[in-house]
């Protein structure tokens, strides 16, 4: 049973559309995340959120938007797609914010034509 | 931003080798130091999480140390595997915030 899950796991995708990348966990934590892979294979922050607080990397462009239904689920919408959005984007979540390890997805792999 | 770097970026061992990578970190406002590990085509795991200056924690063979006044932990591998060859990353997490990931150290253990 997988612990946080991320769907689609492979998304192509042209330039300028709207995607969403999905994200649930059942471990019952309280904090969940959103990492991007970049081009030197360094993990970044884009957000971090638990139910009370949203703490966004300040380098993220405002296209990208994290949306949360509920505790278990941090899903990533991404509008009008660049090239440069090409990555693999991982969610992990954990219990508190910072002490507690991080749990990682299996990460998604974007690429935009 | 925060720095947070790890050397060496590589390294290449023999199987039964000792082996220990450092990461680096800012010294000021720290609440914790994690390192993971990261096999190719999986997702990274959580290896320990230390909050206090001086630290020592082990699983198995690996076991890491740290030194928050002066930005630094050590983790050691004793007698490394073929099935040791990751990548081992670590992430500074100051004052509660957001953990930053150093650009890892890759190790390839050969048999």
């Amino acid at each position: 049973d997988t612990a946080v899950s991320q769907t689609p796991k492979y998304l192509v995708t042209q330039m300028g559309n709207d995607k969403s990348i999905k994200c649930e966990q059942n471990l019952g934590h309280d904090t969940m995340y959103w990492y991007k892979q970049d081009s030197k294979k360094f993990l970044k922050i884009m957000f971090s959120y638990n139910n009370k607080e949203l703490i966004i990397n300040e380098t993220v462009p405002n296209r990208f938007s994290p949306k949360s239904p509920d505790k278990a689920h941090l899903n990533l919408h991404i509008n009008s797609l660049e090239l440069g959005d090409s990555a693999v984007y991982f969610c992990a979540s954990s219990r508190g914010r910072g002490s507690g390890e991080l749990f990682f997805g299996e990460g998604s792999r974007l690429t935009v034509l | 931003i925060l720095n947070v770097e790890q050397s060496p970026q590589s390294l290449h061992v023999q199987e039964g080798d000792s082996t220990n990578f450092t990461c680096s970190f800012p010294s000021s406002n720290f609440y914790a130091l994690h390192w993971y590990r990261w096999e190719t085509a999986k997702s990274p795991e959580a290896l320990f999480v230390m909050t206090l200056n001086g630290d020592e924690k082990k699983k198995g063979r690996i076991s890491a140390t740290l030194n928050t006044k002066e930005g630094y932990s050590y983790l050691y591998i004793k007698g490394s595997q073929p099935e040791d060859s990751a990548t081992y990353l670590c992430a500074f997490n100051n004052a509660g915030n957001m953990l930053t990931f150093g650009g890892g150290t890759r190790l390839m253990v050969k048999p």
